[in-house]
């Protein structure tokens, strides 16, 4: 299974676009990058996936880079709420499960 | 809009008490999944079910055991408690078959303290 590296943490001001990394080295081509949040202990919320190209929702942006080891997850105007856990993850071939790292903690500050 | 919903959000037993965490979802999902939290980490994969009448371990199976009991419903049972399993357990679903990409919408977790 394909690992992921983030940063512990990071810092955005409010109204700023936040921007966190994914290291994913070793994903395999027919792999697809996920990214989920996790505010408080609340289950995981789904944000936005991608295989190769750029993805954009009503949430965020996903940037994937051209040899697919590493992508951006951009959100565009951080507001206070976006203050979260963010996971970047590689779901794994023939089960479908989420392999999990530590995450990137975002503080969104005023 | 229900989703996945889990039952119950809180409970505290007994070392060597047994209980069932109960998941259901009303979005006609193939395959469902449960995760346990432990503080400060993602989460791992305890068990999961591809589609109704199949289930597969995942990372960390001991101590657990599961029923797929029709397409809405997946149980989790601890057959004999221990402090290790205090830990926060969340259940998935996903539509399409597990090859698929459609993502993963989770409950809002069960918080279980053994004592």
């Amino acid at each position: 299974d394909a690992k992921t590296t983030q940063p512990p943490s990071m810092d955005c001001a409010e109204g700023r676009a936040a921007n966190l990394p994914c290291n994913h080295s070793t994903i395999s081509g027919n792999e697809y990058v996920y990214w989920y949040r996790q505010i408080h202990s609340q289950g995981p919320q789904y944000i936005i996936h991608g295989l190769k190209n750029n993805e954009t929702n009503e949430m965020a942006s996903l940037i994937i880079t051209e040899d697919r080891k590493s992508s951006t997850l951009i959100l565009p105007h951080a507001t206070l709420r976006d203050t979260a856990v963010y996971y970047c993850i590689v779901r794994s071939l023939g089960t479908g499960k989420l392999i999990f790292g530590q995450g990137t903690t975002l503080q969104v500050k005023p | 809009n229900a989703g996945v919903t889990q039952t119950p959000k809180f409970q505290v037993l007994k070392t060597g008490q047994s209980m069932t965490l109960q998941c259901a979802q009303d979005m006609n999902h193939n395959s469902m999944y449960w995760y346990r939290q432990d503080p400060g980490m993602g989460l791992r994969l305890i068990y999961y079910s591809a589609s109704e009448g199949t289930t597969d371990k995942g990372e960390v199976p001991n101590g657990y055991n599961v029923s797929r009991l029709n397409k809405r419903e997946f149980s989790l049972r601890l057959e004999s408690a221990a402090p290790s399993q205090t830990s926060v357990y969340f259940c998935a679903s996903i539509a399409g078959c597990v090859t698929g990409n459609q993502p993963q919408h989770f409950g809002d977790g069960t918080r279980l303290s053994i004592l």
